[in-house]
């Protein structure tokens, strides 16, 4: 296992188009993170992911955004009609149970909205 | 409500000399700090932990912070900046009780001068 997958790496969209994202974890983690980082800024988070049930949203997560984790193993992270502001990196963590474990982080998953 | 402030978006530092970089944080109970990196166009590496064992903590690339409780502080230090050191360096507290989400701080470009 070498760590935290996300494909694709690069998304260039149009305004009002759908994405997905995806993001395997490392195997043994069951927790998994989604947050959202934009230019200048630190990461900010969005969901996560204990097995498959999603445990916690922010409200940075419209209703244009949804996560799934159905098998407890790899997550997508779908945009629906996507707008400039969606434009960002999407990066995705994982970790062991408990509230200060080790999350590692994937390379991310840049979109670009135009 | 947990926070994270990180004085000084940009430091600038001469080859060899020492870094320092500054967090502040805000949590109403015990928190777990962290330091990440970030290279371009990349994800989030972890270069240490403090979980409330000893109060200096060593990371890799031989960075180190000291958990101060009085002054709310984890500055991130290195005596002798390298090349290679120059990143995003951003500070992350995880406060008990909050599913292990990550609260980051806006980061610290980190620049150095040969």
């Amino acid at each position: 296992d070498t760590g935290v997958s996300q494909n694709p790496r690069h998304k260039i969209t149009k305004r009002g188009q759908n994405v997905t994202f995806r993001c395997d974890p490392i195997s043994e983690h069951n927790r998994l993170y989604w947050y959202r980082q934009t230019l200048g800024q630190g990461p900010e988070f969005l969901t996560y992911f204990q097995n498959e049930a999603q445990l916690e949203k922010s409200r940075l997560l419209s209703d244009r955004f949804s996560a799934e984790r159905p098998k407890g193993s790899f997550s997508t992270l779908e945009i629906q009609r996507t707008e400039q502001g969606d434009s960002a990196m999407y990066l995705c963590a994982s970790s062991f149970p408990g509230d200060g474990t080790l999350a590692f982080f994937g390379q991310g998953t840049r979109l670009t909205v135009v | 409500a947990q926070s994270v402030t990180q004085l000084g978006s940009h430091v600038s530092v001469s080859e060899g000399a020492l870094v320092l970089l500054r967090c502040n944080y805000s949590s109403s109970v015990p928190p777990y700090l962290f330091w990440y990196v970030q290279y371009p166009n990349q994800g989030l590496q972890l270069l240490l932990k403090y979980t409330s064992a000893a109060t200096l903590v060593k990371g890799i690339n031989d960075f180190e912070a000291e958990f101060k409780k009085s002054e709310t502080s984890f500055h991130l230090t290195k005596p002798s900046a390298h090349m290679s050191d120059a990143a995003e360096y951003f500070c992350a507290v995880n406060s008990m009780g909050q599913g292990g989400k990550l609260i980051f701080g806006q980061g610290t470009e980190l620049s150095v001068k040969p």
